[in-house]
């Protein structure tokens, strides 16, 4: 057990529709990775924020958002949802927002959009 | 469990043999990198790490091989047990005032008993 929960553990949901996806980190981690993993991309890192902002953006869609809260917890944010949405959707946390840091990963949530 | 690829490279190997995982890496600029180990139906888990200042780091059975030159990671496993079975990423961190980090497309480990 890493330490990180991330709800719901399965969403099954249909095109056009929006979902909230619930990130809490580790004890302590201030930092908060999101990552899509579909089969045929791997792990794609999708934003990253410290202490309630936005710190690093990837490879993130304009219908995808996040935020921080300042419990620390995060949200992301889908909408407008599409057939290849459909992934896993993984949150990972670390203490600092440097680079010399282990993620810890959470068990990811299981989109599926029909 | 969740299936994480099915066009992922495989490597089998026999239970007690040592592995070799291989990754290429992509950014000159990445100074800090990393392998995770995922399980089915589990999250990514930190095996090792290594800095761009270093050539070889080694763990309790794993090492990590960094050629800059070339822009090449390996891990290798020594004495491969069944429980090592499982997707292994290699993924290199690049500044970019936080940092993004760029996991590679995975290599699936089957480790025959």
């Amino acid at each position: 057990d890493s330490g990180v929960t991330q709800t719901p553990k399965h969403l099954i949901t249909a095109t056009g529709q929006r979902v909230t996806l619930r990130c809490s980190p580790r004890s302590g981690d201030l930092s908060v990775y999101w990552y899509q993993q579909s089969l045929d991309q791997g792990l794609q890192f999708l934003i990253q924020y410290y202490n309630g902002e936005e710190r690093a953006k990837g490879n993130i869609l304009e219908r995808f958002s996040a935020q921080q809260f300042p419990d620390l917890h995060s949200e992301l944010n889908l909408s407008s949802l599409e057939l290849g949405d459909s992934a896993l959707y993984f949150c990972a946390s670390t203490r600092l927002a440097g680079e010399n840091n282990e993620q810890f990963f959470g068990p990811g949530t299981r989109l599926t959009v029909l | 469990g969740e299936s994480v690829g099915l066009h992922l490279p495989t490597l089998s190997v026999q239970e007690g043999d040592n592995s070799i995982i291989n990754c290429a890496y992509s950014n000159s600029a990445s100074d800090y990198f990393i392998w995770y180990k995922q399980e089915s139906g589990k999250g990514p888990q930190f095996i090792i790490d290594i800095r761009s200042n270093m050539d070889k780091r080694q763990g309790q059975r794993v090492t990590v091989l960094l050629n800059k030159t070339v822009k090449h990671l390996s891990l290798q496993i020594a004495a491969t047990q069944p429980g090592d079975s499982a997707v292994y990423f290699c993924a290199e961190n690049i500044n970019t005032g936080g940092f993004k980090t760029i996991f590679g497309a995975g290599t699936r480990l089957f480790v025959k008993a």
